[in-house]
């Protein structure tokens, strides 16, 4: 299985803040990786696909990059509806495997 | 609107079943690989099974292999999970998630997700 180390697990930072999260893998994934923003109580919401790829309708200060085994999100200048949780996600293969989370929280 | 609700979930004892149900609408559903993922209360999230467009191919998470059971009925549009053999471990809020590419299964992510079903394993 492919393991999946996400880092910080939590962080706090105030509206304005540039935030940065850390995703790597323990094989190369190419650039089939996905993240994914969850709020409290809510399902999971796809930001970025292919690793680096802005899904439709989620806003351009959401940005993502990497390859192999090292992926990074970005967070240009974090708004109030950006605290939430934040997770990587290997799609290169079964079973599919998640990052162990990076809360993000407000300062 | 493309929109996943899921069904099914409930208290149920260890050792027994339960079945999920997601309906789909608002998409050419048997284009769209579909899979299922859980939330343990309080943790993170973890895939549990997917399936193809087609449903040809099944995928399962080694946590569940041999005992839950991922199909689809295009037919209906609906996705299901017959799980067997539940433990306290499987206690869950079950999430249905649609494939982001059309004939790409899981490969791009998923880009829309049902509400949840909670699953409670107790006796």
């Amino acid at each position: 299985d492919i393991q999946m180390t996400q880092s910080p697990s939590s962080l706090s930072a105030s509206v304005g803040d540039r935030v940065t999260i850390t995703c790597r893998t323990s094989q190369n994934i190419r650039t089939y990786l996905n993240w994914y923003q969850q709020r409290p109580g809510k399902a999971p919401k796809l930001l970025i696909y292919a690793a680096s790829s802005l899904q439709s309708g989620v806003p351009s200060r959401f940005s993502g990059s990497g390859s192999a085994t090292d992926f990074t999100l970005t967070i240009r200048s974090l708004q109030p509806e950006d605290f939430a949780t934040y997770y990587c996600q290997q799609s290169y293969g079964t079973p599919l495997t998640f990052g162990g989370g990076t809360r993000v929280e407000i300062q | 609107e493309v929109q996943l609700l899921e069904s099914g979930g409930g208290i149920v004892q260890p050792g027994g079943s339960l079945r999920l149900s997601c309906a789909a609408s608002g998409f050419t559903f048997n284009t769209y690989g579909m899979i299922w993922v859980r939330q343990a209360p309080g943790k993170g999230l973890e895939w549990v099974s997917g399936v193809s467009g087609g449903g040809g191919n099944t995928y399962y998470a080694d946590s569940v292999q041999g005992r839950f059971t991922i199909s689809r009925d295009n037919s209906k549009n609906m996705l299901y999970l017959q799980m067997n053999s539940l433990r306290a471990e499987d206690t869950a809020v079950y999430y249905c998630g649609k494939g982001s590419v059309e004939g790409y299964d899981y490969y791009y992510g998923m880009d829309v997700w049902g509400q949840g079903t909670a699953v409670k394993v107790s006796s």
